[in-house]
């Protein structure tokens, strides 16, 4: 079975900090990782993904993520957070090949960015 | 293109009536995804097709919850009757898997 663990409820960092929310996953095989944001009142919206390949992938609003196959995690970060980047982020993994095509998807963190 | 489509995006309905909830995906996704999410239990899947097939229903909460797929471009889950513990937001994705999801902007439900 493949799961995903959000360690963190909530992360807290002030606007142009770097920031950091953790993931990390449990999958058999090679994993496809992906993160979502979740504005309020607002569906989940895609960010990036990891595939194959390099292991820092970049995504939409200067994120960025590092695939890290030994340590089973996929970590979300940005190097200098906006209070507009305050949202909820989903984290979720599918195996790369076989089984089932239905993603798990972790509680969310929520991101608080301080002015 | 438009994005997956939900309507209604709000609705509230006594405690029995029938609710009807569509939902229009990403023309050329051949999947589609209904999940319901709350503060107390998260993100839940509900039900997957695939091809318009239902693939995985296992997250369906009981027999009161139905969804359909009867097109490419069209889905509906329907809850009959419904209780104030269905009261939730619903999202419908949709994937050209096995790639990421598109999701709409949900449909809020309130039971009373």
């Amino acid at each position: 079975a493949q799961s995903v663990a959000q360690p963190e409820d909530q992360v807290n960092v002030a606007e142009g900090n770097p920031l950091t929310v953790k993931c990390t996953y449990s999958v058999s095989g090679n994993p496809y990782l992906f993160w979502y944001v979740q504005y309020p009142n607002r569906g989940l919206q895609f960010l990036l993904k990891y595939i194959t390949g390099d292991n820092l992938v970049k995504g939409s609003y200067g994120f960025e993520a590092e695939f890290n196959k030994s340590q089973t995690s996929f970590h979300l970060k940005k190097p200098s957070a906006l209070v507009s980047d305050s949202a909820l982020y989903f984290c979720a993994v599918r195996g790369a090949s076989g089984g089932s095509y239905i993603p798990t998807f972790g509680r969310g963190t929520s991101l608080i960015v301080h002015p | 293109d438009a994005g997956v489509i939900q309507s209604p995006r709000h609705e509230v309905t006594e405690m029995g009536q029938e609710v009807t909830l569509r939902c229009k995906p990403i023309s050329g996704h051949n999947s589609l995804f209904w999940y319901r999410q709350t503060m107390m239990r998260g993100l839940e899947l509900l039900i997957y097709f695939n091809n318009n097939v239902p693939i995985d229903d296992s997250g369906m909460p009981e027999d009161r919850f139905s969804a359909k797929m009867p097109n490419a471009s069209f889905s509906t889950l329907k809850i009959q009757p419904s209780e104030p513990r269905d009261s939730a937001v619903y999202f419908c994705a949709s994937s050209s898997l096995p790639y990421e999801q598109y999701f709409g902007p949900g449909t809020r439900l309130t039971v009373t």
